[in-house]
């Protein structure tokens, strides 16, 4: 099976500090890899995803991933966080005999501080 | 272009009382999927849809969910009878068809069962 885990639930940071989001997969096969952002009463949107190829994807907002299969991770950064950024992150795994049937992880509230 | 549309965007019933949930997805995707969201969790698929037919819905409880998605674009997602436990938000998204192919999310229904 395929499952996803998200190290704690709740991670805060100054404005302009690192934002780091660990994200830690399990998969039997060579996994498609991605990270949503949900805002207050909205759909998910997606931030990035690893397909294959380069192991560093960037997405929007700044953020970017590094896929490591040797770690099985898949954790989010962004160099210097923003206001805008306090949001629920959620990484999920798809793949496999599980077609794009898509595994989330429970999600992480990133707040930041002024 | 426009986005998946859902509606209705909030629903209060009481328990016993049936439901419906309506989705329609972008333009061109054949793929479609219902995800249920309980609070501070992330999104567990429903059912997904190739064109009309329902590939995968292994986690839908079918003794009172039902979904139909007769001409392979809307889709609507039934609860009857609806129970407290069934409050969360439920999520429809669409994708091109494919392993790793974006799933773009709708804003969700968020039902309350009283």
């Amino acid at each position: 099976a395929q499952s996803v885990t998200q190290l704690g639930s709740h991670v805060s940071v100054s404005e302009g500090a690192l934002v780091l989001l660990r994200c830690n997969y399990s998969s039997s096969v060579p996994p498609y890899l991605f990270w949503y952002v949900q805002y207050p009463n909205q759909g998910l949107q997606l931030l990035l995803k690893y397909t294959t190829g380069a192991t560093l994807v960037k997405g929007i907002n700044g953020f970017e991933a590094e896929f490591k299969k040797s770690e099985t991770s898949f954790h989010l950064t962004k160099p210097s966080a923003h206001m805008s950024d306090a949001a629920e992150y959620f990484c999920a795994v798809s793949g496999g005999l599980w077609g794009s049937k898509l595994t989330f992880g429970k999600g992480i509230t990133l707040s930041v501080r002024p | 272009e426009a986005g998946v549309v859902q509606s209705p965007r909030y629903k209060i019933i009481e328990k016993k009382q049936p439901v419906a949930f309506w989705c329609n997805p972008i333009s061109g995707h054949n793929t479609l999927y219902w995800y249920l969201q309980n609070l501070g969790q992330g999104p567990e698929l429903l059912i997904r849809y190739e064109n009309e037919e329902a590939v995968d819905d292994s986690q839908l409880p079918k003794d009172r969910f039902s979904a139909e998605r007769l001409k392979g674009v809307d889709s609507t997602l039934k609860i009857q009878p609806a129970e407290l436990g069934d409050s969360a938000v439920y999520l429809c998204a669409s994708s091109t068809t494919g392993q790793g192919n974006t799933q773009y999310f709708g804003p969700g229904t968020r039902l309350t069962v009283l």
